[in-house]
């Protein structure tokens, strides 16, 4: 089946500065990659999320890139602030929406 | 957005009692409904796949008697931890599979459950 690695499991920024995750992905017919920020005690939020027919997409302050043939893919956060400060999880699925694998996690902490 | 909400929010009960949590998906229907499970520091795992009017997907490794599953309309799932015991203390989060503007999961603000 399928098995999400991330890295960080956690990450400390300055206030202003770029945070990247990275994630990698072992299944190859996994098509629908979205990431979750989870603050303390309430459920995941999706932020972004990247289908395997586009390499890159971009909100805004976040953005997610995609390399199919490295099955990686990571996200991207500029100007952070310190509202960024969350857990961030990744996720892969072979079903477009559904069925999701999560990543363990990484800790975000933005210092002001 | 669409919004997915769970009741109640925390539950504290004793070892060997059994407990419902609701899951609704307010502004959508929703034939499919995900519930996971969050122990502390750790990630989400899915526990089962809810599909509204036929029995749930249980993942390897979760007791289907003891955690019961019912979809029972398009706004609705629930899950009832049976005998519960400490170790099933966790963060019970669900969500809802929304197809209609684009197939997206919407998660649910989650429950805590806590067995004494």
């Amino acid at each position: 089946g399928e098995n999400v690695e991330q890295h960080p499991s956690t990450l400390s920024v300055q206030e202003g500065d770029s945070a990247v995750i990275k994630c990698t992905y072992s299944d190859s017919a996994s098509n629908y990659f979205p990431w979750y920020k989870q603050e303390l005690g309430k459920g995941p939020q999706l932020i972004i999320d990247i289908r395997s027919n586009v390499g890159e997409k971009k909100d805004q302050r976040i953005a997610v890139t995609l390399n199919k043939t490295a099955k990686h893919f990571s996200l991207h956060i500029t100007e952070t602030q310190p509202e960024d400060s969350a857990v961030y999880f990744c996720a892969a699925s072979r079903s477009g929406g559904q069925n999701f694998v999560f990543g363990p996690g990484t800790r975000l902490s933005v210092l002001p | 957005g669409a919004v997915v909400s769970q009741h109640p929010s925390w539950v504290i009960c004793k070892s060997g009692t059994s407990v419902k949590i609701e899951c609704r998906s307010l502004d959508f229907q929703a034939t499919t409904m995900f519930w996971y499970r969050q122990f502390p520091k750790q990630s989400l795992m899915l526990m089962a796949t809810s599909n509204e009017g036929s029995k749930a997907t249980y993942e390897q490794g979760v007791e289907k008697d003891k955690f019961l599953i019912n979809h029972a309309s398009l706004t609705l799932s629930t899950l009832t931890v049976t005998s519960a015991h400490p170790e099933d203390s966790s963060f019970y989060i669900c969500s809802a599979f929304r197809t209609s503007g684009g197939d997206e999961q919407f998660f649910g603000p989650g429950t805590r459950l806590t067995v004494l």
